[in-house]
């Protein structure tokens, strides 16, 4: 079985600051990590995976994030939050055993004020 | 060459109607996925379709609910008897199929049940 768990429903950052948004999960077998983000109104598009490759994955927009196995986590990270991030993130798993559904997290909204 | 597509993008019917909702894939994309999502259920995993096998109706909710993929390509899914509860964004993704995992999100159809 797996499971993600993002920590706060909401994050609030200052235009610039960093941006850390908490994923941890739980899988009973070699997991693929994802972040999705979903603007308003919008469908969901790929921020970042980590498929078992380098730890430390970057993605689109600036965004990475790093897998700790040891912490069972997949912690999303920006060094600088644009206005234009604010947005839905949403971190899923799935695997390559198995079919592959993901299973997502109930997401974090992030909110960036001038 | 474009990606995910589902119609009707809005869809308002009344409580007791079936409704059906499309999606055509990523061309090329073997396997085929809806969730839904929905306030204080977050995203969830509804059906999966890989190639020619059959699919995993696993996260269906009620019997009311039915899925098809024909020709290996578009999909349908069906609601019937709509509920006030059935009320949420249907998203269906598409993959390759492949070790990497990476599904691809339509825009979504909101369905409102009145």
């Amino acid at each position: 079985a797996q499971s993600v768990t993002q920590l706060g429903s909401h994050v609030s950052v200052s235009e610039g600051a960093l941006v850390l948004l908490r994923c941890n999960y739980s899988s009973s077998v070699p997991p693929y990590l994802f972040w999705y983000v979903q603007y308003p109104n919008q469908g969901l598009q790929l921020l970042l995976k980590y498929t078992s490759a380098a730890t430390l994955v970057k993605g689109i927009n600036g965004f990475e994030a790093e897998f700790k196995k040891s912490e069972t986590s997949f912690h999303l990270t920006k060094p600088s939050a644009h206005m234009s991030d604010a947005a839905e993130y949403f971190c899923a798993v799935n695997s390559n055993t198995g079919f592959q559904k993901l299973v997502f997290g109930t997401g974090t909204r992030l909110l960036v004020s001038p | 060459g474009a990606g995910v597509s589902q119609s009707p993008s809005n869809k308002v019917t009344e409580k007791g109607k079936d409704v059906e909702l499309r999606c055509d894939p990523i061309s090329g994309h073997t396997a085929l996925y809806w969730y839904r999502q929905s306030l204080g259920q977050g995203l969830e995993f509804l059906i999966y379709f890989q190639g020619n096998s059959a699919p995993d109706k696993s996260g269906l909710p009620s019997d009311r609910f039915s899925a098809e993929r024909t020709g290996g390509s578009v999909s349908t899914l069906t609601i019937q008897r709509t509920q006030q509860e059935d009320s949420a964004v249907y998203l269906c993704a598409s993959s390759d199929g492949l070790a990497s995992n990476e599904q691809f999100f339509g825009p979504g159809t909101r369905l409102t049940v009145l």
